[in-house]
């Protein structure tokens, strides 16, 4: 079974940019949620995606933003970088259920943004 | 509001010495708990979890007991190795709730094991 695929690995955009994040879940998997990792703020919720639609948003600027596709791939969008956007940038997939065996998270390796 | 407080690293040990790293949380509703392990340069990994009190969580020589009394979720592991070394993230969320596919991480502790 395949896991949780992130694309790219690497990037780097310059300040003012934007950038596209790409997530493609565990087949099956219908919740995506998208985390923010820094040495200072550690790891922090963006927002989460289920079925199409947003169903948690994290504290991020409007700046911040995401989708998901009929066939739960997911991507993040980030407008006017800034510097203090230099992260690894992560998501996660997961059956999407609200009981408590159903919202296990399983990881991708992550896109690491440096914004320069 | 929900948290996740962890012990502060790096916590540096021999190999096969014994591990514990702390975890407590603060939760309203009945949250899931997790254990996850960051190798450097990769992704998490998931390593355990328990998503009911008294429930013990156990993978790979680690282990972890949801103790609902403490508010605690300490990871364990007997002998631990060199290849142990990574960043442990303790972790939280709560089912049925308008926050069930979110996460709530502790700030990670550094384990580093010496030969």
């Amino acid at each position: 079974k395949a896991g949780v695929t992130q694309t790219p690995r690497y990037l780097i955009k310059t300040r003012g940019q934007q950038v596209t994040l790409s997530c493609s879940p565990i087949s099956g998997h219908r919740s995506v949620s998208w985390y923010q990792q820094t040495p200072g703020q550690g790891l922090q919720f963006l927002f989460e995606y289920f079925s199409e639609t947003q169903r948690n948003k994290g504290n991020f600027p409007g700046r911040f933003s995401g989708r998901q596709f009929s066939n739960s791939r997911s991507e993040m969008n980030v407008s006017t970088l800034e510097l203090g956007d230099s992260a690894l940038y992560l998501c996660a997939s997961s059956l999407g259920d609200r009981g408590p065996m159903n919202t296990e998270a399983f990881f991708g390796q992550g896109t690491r943004l440096t914004v320069v | 509001g929900n948290s996740v407080t962890q012990m502060e690293g790096p916590v540096t040990l021999s190999e096969e010495a014994f591990l514990t790293i702390n975890c407590t949380y603060t939760a309203t509703g009945y949250p899931s708990l997790f254990w996850y392990v960051q190798y450097p340069g990769e992704g998490l990994q998931l390593l355990l979890k328990a998503t009911k009190a008294d429930d013990k969580g156990s993978n790979k020589g680690f282990e972890a007991t949801y103790r609902k009394e403490t508010t605690s979720f300490h990871l364990e592991k007997g002998s631990v190795q060199v290849s142990d070394s990574a960043v442990y993230f303790c972790a939280l969320n709560i089912p049925r709730s308008g926050n069930t596919g979110k996460l709530i991480f502790g700030q990670g502790t550094t384990l580093q094991v010496k030969p």
